[in-house]
């Protein structure tokens, strides 16, 4: 079935840039998305991509595809600590419903 | 607007009680999801609603039910509680394939 996997846990300095790294099974997926959690809060869009794109700029935010592969990665640049987060890739489902399917979330600790 | 909209903010039940996790969103979305956040785990669907009047099962839909009256409301009810449905619970909807989160109601069954 449809799965998505993430690394648990990433640990940058303030200033570096982070990569965060995700694979997915599903090759018909429409959208492949990042989402960002802040303690206590739910779920906020960050950035997404459409499956027939390779990369995506967004100010820091830079997002690769590559489809052979399966890989989607988020990277942020010039990380600050107001990005020390957890991360969501989700793959939607291809149904055209909206229904998404997410990793288990990438925790992004910035050091000062 | 102030998008999705979920009560309560935190509770805690009793094994075997009842309640109601309210949603509600104004952005006229049709389509409305519920998802369970579990310790170190993704979001899992419980159920999800293409519009009034629809709803469908998502990957974990055993232990709840859900309606769906109007456009704006998607409310989840839990029969009898159990402590496996300890977990944060998150209402969202979507247009053209994004998701809109509401902040979430954290639950405990003791």
């Amino acid at each position: 079935g449809e799965d998505v996997e993430q690394s648990l846990f990433l640990s940058v300095r303030e200033g570096d840039s982070s990569v965060i790294n995700c694979t997915y099974t599903d090759s018909s997926s429409t959208y492949l998305y990042w989402y960002k959690q802040e303690p206590g809060a739910g779920l906020q869009l960050l950035t997404y991509i459409f499956s027939n794109m390779d990369m995506k700029q967004d100010q820091r935010l830079t997002v690769l595809l590559n489809k052979k592969d399966k890989h989607l990665s988020l990277r942020i640049a010039d990380t600050q600590t107001g990005d020390s987060a957890i991360y969501f890739c989700a793959e939607s489902m291809g149904s055209n419903t909206g229904k998404l399917i997410f990793g288990q979330g990438t925790t992004l600790q910035v050091k000062p | 607007n102030a998008g999705v909209t979920q009560t309560p903010k935190f509770r805690i039940l009793k094994i075997g009680q009842s309640m109601t996790l309210q949603c509600t969103q104004d952005m006229n979305h049709n389509y409305m999801y519920w998802y369970r956040q579990d310790p170190g785990m993704g979001l899992k669907l419980i159920y999800y609603s293409v519009g009034a009047g629809i709803t469908d099962k998502g990957e974990v839909p055993n232990g709840y039910n859900v309606s769906r009256s109007t456009t704006e409301d998607f409310p989840l009810r839990l029969e009898l509680a159990a402590p496996s449905q300890t977990s944060v619970y998150f209402c969202a909807s979507s247009r053209n394939e994004k998701l809109f989160f509401g902040s979430g109601t954290q639950l405990s069954v003791l």
